[in-house]
């Protein structure tokens, strides 16, 4: 049972342009979400992340937005450099101890020059 | 530089073999997790390791055995594995003292075919 999805296996974005990726869940009970940045070859590592608590958390170019009563979250990157070409994976903790992590299927972004 | 270390990047091993991975890190996280990943699939929990005590274990096959030597180590013992076994096998730390504020800090995996 995948508790967290992401639904676009791809996206292509111009160099400059908005990427905007997208992640939906259906436990009410993740308060806590994390998005992750992962290169072939390479371990995922942390991008950011939002609480509950919060509809929107920003990190330079990298903003994530969540809609709780749709169980929505979208990680927006302005701009888009192709650097930032990657697989992005959503990712919640379960509550009570929140070492239980369920991570999106993934998207992979590329970013064209 | 990742601050945790997986040895060996690669490895090959038919199924009557026992190998042994191995995971590092020095940043006082006192959580260490396997986890495993197919390609084109999400990361999936294996283990946890919350100070050197097994929390977690996600119902994994014995022919996958964890350990955790102390606070820096984490060692997954690999014996009569079958092929579809085969996978990146990933390493991760987090602190334990800081609530939901604790990302997972990812190893560059170990590749491991079974033949």
């Amino acid at each position: 049972d995948q508790q967290v999805k992401q639904n676009s296996p791809s996206l292509s974005v111009q160099e400059g342009r908005i990427s905007i990726l997208n992640c939906d869940y259906t436990n009410s009970m993740f308060d806590y979400f994390l998005w992750y940045k992962k290169y072939p070859a390479e371990g995922p590592t942390f991008l950011i992340s939002i609480s509950s608590i919060k509809d929107k958390n920003e990190d330079g170019r990298f903003t994530v937005f969540l809609n709780k009563s749709a169980k929505h979250l979208s990680l927006h990157i302005v701009p888009s450099q192709p650097g930032d070409s990657a697989v992005y994976f959503c990712a919640a903790p379960f509550s009570g101890g929140y070492q239980k992590v369920t991570f999106g299927t993934g998207t992979k972004l590329q970013v064209i020059p | 530089d990742t601050e945790v270390t997986q040895t060996p990047k690669h490895l090959v091993m038919g199924m009557t073999n026992k190998k042994s991975l191995k995971c590092e890190q020095h940043m006082g996280h006192r959580a260490m997790y396997w986890y495993k990943q197919k390609a084109k699939k999400p990361p999936e929990l294996m283990f946890v390791y919350s100070y050197e005590k097994l929390s977690i274990n996600e119902s994994v096959p014995s022919r996958f055995s964890p350990e955790c030597p102390n606070s820096s180590l984490l060692n997954l013992h690999l014996h009569a594995l079958q092929p579809e076994d085969s996978a990146l096998y990933l390493c991760a730390s987090s602190p334990l003292d800081r609530g939901i504020n604790s990302p997972l800090h990812f190893g560059n995996g170990t590749r491991l075919t079974v033949t």
